[in-house]
């Protein structure tokens, strides 16, 4: 099992660009969370999904979409960047019933 | 806003000694779990303890939880170099499907 992976490793982005960051999971996990980490203060949530065909907005939601078509695959999708988005990203999943997460290595994205 | 608050921020030990850091937390919750992360690396899970419990052991690792005061602790035994890391508290807050995380606490353990 590859557990969560997440690709790219490391993005340059100009301001207004759009790009989606993705996240895919082999373990069959009910629940998929994208965080975003900046220094001093921890991670933030920023969408999550329950199930196919199901999201929510989590604590920072402005400035990203998210879907979730197949139990595997829950991409993060920046409409506009900003710079304010430079950050680390981090997609987890969880098996259904608060258990542990599973964490992917992240994205590191500047915005420029 | 975030659920869990660690404390100390930092924190610079020998190694040999222990380590403690501190979570505290506002909701009722169902369970708490610490993560450790390695610079620039994905957070690894550590261990998961249950509202009902008050005290859980795993190797090197001890977490006792206090719901009446709503804080728990993580100590660290015989801390050693590889143990050097951030450390996060996480809670599952009754009736949430997601996991809330605190700022962290950077350990360092010195040679």
């Amino acid at each position: 099992n590859a557990g969560v992976t997440q690709t790219p490793k490391f993005q340059v982005l100009k301001t207004g660009q759009s790009m989606t960051l993705q996240c895919a999971q082999d373990m069959n996990h009910e629940y998929m969370s994208w965080y975003r980490q900046d220094p001093g203060m921890g991670l933030r949530l920023i969408h999550y999904s329950v199930g196919a065909g199901i999201t929510d907005q989590g604590e920072v939601p402005n400035g990203y979409n998210v879907s979730r078509s197949t139990t595997e695959d829950f991409p993060l999708r920046l409409l506009s960047a900003a710079p304010s988005q430079t950050s680390v990203y981090f997609c987890a999943s969880t098996k259904r019933g608060n258990t542990e997460a599973f964490f992917g290595q992240g994205t590191r994205l500047t915005v420029v | 806003s975030q659920q869990g608050e660690e404390d100390p921020q930092a924190l610079s030990i020998q190694e040999g000694e222990n380590a403690t850091m501190n979570c505290s937390y506002k909701t009722s919750i169902n369970n708490l779990q610490w993560y450790r992360q390695n610079s620039g690396r994905g957070l690894v899970h550590l261990i998961l303890i249950r509202s009902n419990e008050r005290e859980k052991h795993s190797g090197r690792l001890r977490v006792t939880l206090d719901t009446s005061k709503k804080s728990s602790s993580l100590l660290i035994t015989a801390s050693r170099a590889a143990d050097t890391a951030s450390y996060f508290c996480a809670t599952a807050p009754y009736g949430y499907s997601t996991l809330t995380f605190g700022k962290g606490t950077m350990l360092l353990v010195s040679p």
